[in-house]
């Protein structure tokens, strides 16, 4: 069965300096992977994605995330956080022989301070 | 362009009663999804439609849930009998799939709650 595992549920980080969420999976194919975010109230934002190719994917908001196959982990990663990038993110993945759902993680709530 | 809409925000309702939520997808998305998000079970995954073919009903929690989509657009998420833990937010999205994998784009959702 597939899985997502998100094993922080928050994650502290001053502005500034670099973010890591992470994020590993389980499927049993070829994992498509994905990166949202969640402000207050609000629906789910893409981020970015990794289908296949080169392993560090760059994405909106200065985000990037690094697929590491070995590891099966999907880390999501900023070189410089802000204070506006504090929501609830989520990592998701697809298995290519299952269809278009995706599995979520349990989301990990990101606080930035200034 | 226009996002994914979804009526109404809010949904307060009685035990034991019907409830339809309705989900607009992005024009020319031909796949549209269903999902769940609670405090307890997290975002879980519903039902999803794609073109002509016959939706994976794999993640309706029971036969009180059903869903349709009428001319490849609109869609319409029912819930029968309504019980206290059908309490969530539900949201839909939609992507394009031919050539893809796509990412999928959420609509705000729709906060039920079932007093």
């Amino acid at each position: 069965a597939q899985s997502v595992a998100q094993p922080e549920d928050q994650v502290n980080v001053a502005e500034g300096n670099p973010l890591t969420v992470k994020c590993t999976y389980s499927v049993s194919g070829n994992p498509y992977l994905f990166w949202y975010v969640q402000y207050p109230n609000r629906g789910l934002q893409f981020l970015l994605k990794y289908i296949t190719g080169d392993n560090l994917v760059k994405g909106s908001y200065g985000f990037e995330a690094e697929f590491n196959k070995s590891q099966t982990s999907f880390h999501l990663k900023k070189p410089s956080a802000l204070v506006s990038d504090s929501a609830l993110y989520f990592c998701a993945v697809r298995d290519h022989n299952q269809g278009g759902k995706l599995i979520f993680g349990q989301g990990t709530e990101l606080s930035v301070k200034p | 362009g226009a996002g994914v809409s979804q009526s109404p925000s809010n949904k307060v309702t009685e035990k034991g009663k019907d409830v339809e939520l309705r989900c607009d997808p992005i024009s020319g998305h031909t796949a549209l999804y269903w999902y769940r998000q609670s405090l307890g079970q997290g975002l879980e995954f519903l039902i999803y439609f794609q073109g002509n073919s016959a939706p994976d009903k794999s993640g309706l929690p029971s036969d009180r849930f059903s869903a349709e989509r009428t001319g490849g657009s609109v869609s319409t998420l029912t819930i029968q009998r309504t019980q206290q833990e059908d309490s969530a937010v539900y949201l839909c999205a939609s992507s394009l799939e031919r050539g893809g994998p796509y990412e999928q784009y959420f609509g705000p959702g729709t906060r039920l709650t079932v007093t």
